[in-house]
């Protein structure tokens, strides 16, 4: 069964911290996203990869930044925690090209104390 | 610009209604694809249905059904006999023809709630 994978189900991080949000997919996709969902806003496109090594900003990249160094693992990076960044991050890899769905992760529901 | 529209922010029905959550999408292109998801309270997003620009048959796959009407630019969603197990967050998104498929437009959702 093809799967994406988030490393973790649940974090509880201290503000400040740096926190790792890890994502593997074994569907050899090109492409790989970060999105963040909060209650009355949506998914958010945080970053996007369409090949390894490659990132582009999405509609919210402030406060994190992202790691692709190979083609099935892309993570998240948040800097410098904060409270505002309290939400479900969930991670979505798709083939190249718009004609495809995208396959998700379970999500990672992240909460900075 | 690309646009997905889901007015129906929440929904309760009592099982065995039908149920219709409608998506209203805007784009410029004429070749795009709609899709439709289903977040359970698990979190995990789930691919229900693909539709392409140039297909507007509707689809059924048991007790969904989707009617896609380019007309009104509208691919609504119906749910026949609902269960409580049909009691998620429901996203349609739209998708234009673009290299790298970062043109992924999601709607803000329908909490579908099916009371027993």
């Amino acid at each position: 069964d093809v799967k994406v994978t988030q490393s973790s189900r649940y974090l509880v991080k201290r503000t400040g911290e740096k926190v790792f949000l890890e994502c593997v997919q074994d569907m050899d996709h090109e492409n790989m996203f970060w999105y963040r969902q909060d209650p009355g806003l949506g998914l958010r496109l945080i970053y996007f990869s369409y090949d390894v090594k490659m990132k582009e900003k999405g509609d919210i990249p402030e406060g994190y930044s992202v790691s692709r160094e190979k083609k099935e693992r892309f993570s998240l990076i948040l800097e410098s925690a904060s409270t505002n960044q309290t939400s479900m991050y969930l991670c979505a890899s798709s083939l190249k090209g718009g004609a495809y769905g995208y396959t998700f992760g379970s999500g990672t529901r992240l909460t900075v104390v | 610009a690309q646009k997905v529209t889901q007015a129906q922010t929440e929904i309760s029905v009592v099982e065995k209604e039908d149920v219709t959550l409608d998506c209203v999408y805007e784009t410029r292109d004429t070749t795009y694809y709609l899709f439709w998801y289903k977040q359970p309270p698990s979190g995990e997003l789930v691919f229900l249905i693909r539709r392409n620009s140039f297909d507007e048959q509707n689809e059924i796959s048991g007790r969904y059904s989707w009617n896609f009407q380019k007309s009104t630019s509208s691919f609504n969603f119906t749910i026949t006999a609902s269960q409580v197990v049909d009691s998620a967050v429901y996203f349609c998104a739209l998708s234009e023809i673009e290299n790298y498929g970062q043109n992924f437009v999601f709607g803000p959702g329908t909490r579908l709630s099916v009371l027993p």
